[in-house]
């Protein structure tokens, strides 16, 4: 168990439709990372955020958004589906920002 | 930029056999070096590390050396056991600016009785 928590474990909805994917991060951890895993892309950093403030953005579409709360516990919007965003969705936290990450089991997402 | 190049799969390997997967690296400046491990159904674990040159990162009868002459990292273990079918991930984290990952794209490593 990484401590890293993320809800809902498997997600389904239709193109079109927005959805929103929970991380709670270790006990202590500032940082949060979200990830996307998929067949064609592999695994693709998407955003950080440390202490609540955007840190660095990497292959994240317009159509996602995140923001991590004072509780230090992030979400992760994706709106306007497409089935192209079915992947496996994984969030990470980081005592400081520049430790190893440790990773939560995933969000599994189908868009039918 | 960065980037992480690693051996394709999957591999297959009788039990206690000798296992190598092979990962080479790309990027500006001494990155610190990971391998991830996840088994199925499950999330990435952090296996072992490097975080400079000649660095060797060991966990679970794992090894691996940073290699900055030839940007290597290699993946190894002596006797393999059923136990370790997974998927293995090499991955580099920049020195400067954000620590976000980098990975390679994943060996599947099927141990056999």
């Amino acid at each position: 168990d990484s401590g890293v928590t993320q809800t809902p474990k498997h997600l389904i909805t239709a193109t079109g439709q927005r959805v929103t994917l929970r991380c709670s991060p270790r006990s202590g951890d500032l940082s949060v990372y979200w990830y996307q895993q998929s067949l064609d892309q592999g695994l693709q950093f998407l955003i950080q955020y440390y202490n609540g403030e955007e840190r660095a953005k990497g292959n994240i579409l317009e159509r996602f958004s995140a923001q991590q709360f004072p509780d230090l516990h992030s979400e992760l919007n994706l709106s306007s589906l497409e089935l192209g965003d079915s992947a496996l969705y994984f969030c990470a936290s980081s005592v400081d920002g520049y430790q190893p990450q440790h990773f939560g089991d995933g969000t599994r997402l189908s868009i039918l | 930029g960065d980037s992480v190049t690693q051996m394709e799969g999957p591999v297959t390997l009788s039990e206690e056999a000798f296992l190598t997967i092979n990962c080479t690296y790309t990027a500006t400046g001494y990155p610190s070096l990971f391998w991830y491990v996840q088994y199925p159904g499950e999330g990435l674990q952090l296996l072992l590390k490097a975080t400079k040159a000649d660095d060797k990162g060991s966990n679970k009868g794992f090894e691996a050396t940073y290699r900055k002459e030839t940007t290597s990292f290699h993946l190894e273990k002596g006797s393999v056991q059923v136990s370790d079918s997974a998927v293995y991930f090499c991955a580099l984290s920049p020195l400067s600016g954000a620590n976000n990952l980098f990975f390679g794209t994943g060996t599947r490593l099927t141990v056999i009785p």
